[in-house]
């Protein structure tokens, strides 16, 4: 199958920083990509949608100024958390779908943030 | 809004069958997928049904009716590495292709 890396796989920062968080897809073109969040025992909760060259689409309560995503082109995806706090610790996930006509998501190997 | 029921913890043998059920009530469908999770790892593709019925692949298999908003995946011959999350996830539309995900079945394969 296809594969997406995602780097880095785990990151501690202090609060009040940013990380970014890469999400590439290896074999393939991925004209759409996804930012998830899981906190413990908790499923995946999709964040936003990017798609490449335009702005992202995020789910309702996820602040867009907070969690800047960008696509700019068809094999990268990041996702930047400003100003982190502590509340945002947690394992953020990223998936990929080749071209516009496929179902099939290819997930990256997810990032543990810890905000310190 | 977006609902998706699967239980939470799930328990069976080594070389058993176990059925990981699961029921949704969504706004859109595009298919029903099922991913496993082992902890602290990315969810990894198990099956996707889109048309009611079962697709079996290898061990596993999932069924999908979409008048009843209900779908399983069937396990057999469970092995101790079976033992991971279950995620059960509605694909949200045809333009947007994003997952809601249910909240997963723990299952615990016991020799």
């Amino acid at each position: 199958g296809a594969v997406v890396s995602q780097h880095p796989s785990w990151v501690i920062c202090k609060s009040g920083t940013s990380v970014k968080i890469e999400c590439r897809s290896l074999d393939f073109q991925a004209t759409t990509m996804f930012w998830y969040r899981q906190f413990p025992k908790q499923s995946l909760m999709l964040m936003a949608t990017s798609n490449e060259g335009s702005k992202a689409t995020y789910e309702q309560g996820v602040e867009k100024d907070k969690f800047l995503i960008n696509h700019a082109s068809l094999t990268l995806s990041t996702l930047t958390v400003t100003s982190a706090h502590p509340e945002d610790s947690s394992f953020y996930i990223c998936s990929a779908i080749e071209g516009q006509q496929n179902t099939e998501a290819f997930f990256g190997q997810g990032t543990r943030l810890t905000v310190v | 809004g977006q609902n998706i029921d699967q239980p939470t913890e799930m328990t069976a043998t080594e070389g058993a069958i176990v059925q990981i059920n699961c029921t949704y009530q969504t706004s859109g469908f595009n298919g029903l997928f099922w991913y496993q999770q082992h902890a602290g790892e990315a969810p990894t593709f198990l099956s996707y049904n889109v048309l009611d019925g079962l697709e079996e692949k290898g061990r596993f298999s999932s069924f999908l009716s979409r008048s009843k908003g209900y779908s399983y995946l069937l396990l057999k011959e469970l092995q101790m590495k079976d033992s991971a999350s279950y995620l059960c996830a509605v694909g949200m539309d045809t333009g947007r292709r994003a997952l809601t995900f249910g909240s997963g079945t723990r299952l615990q394969v016991q020799p």
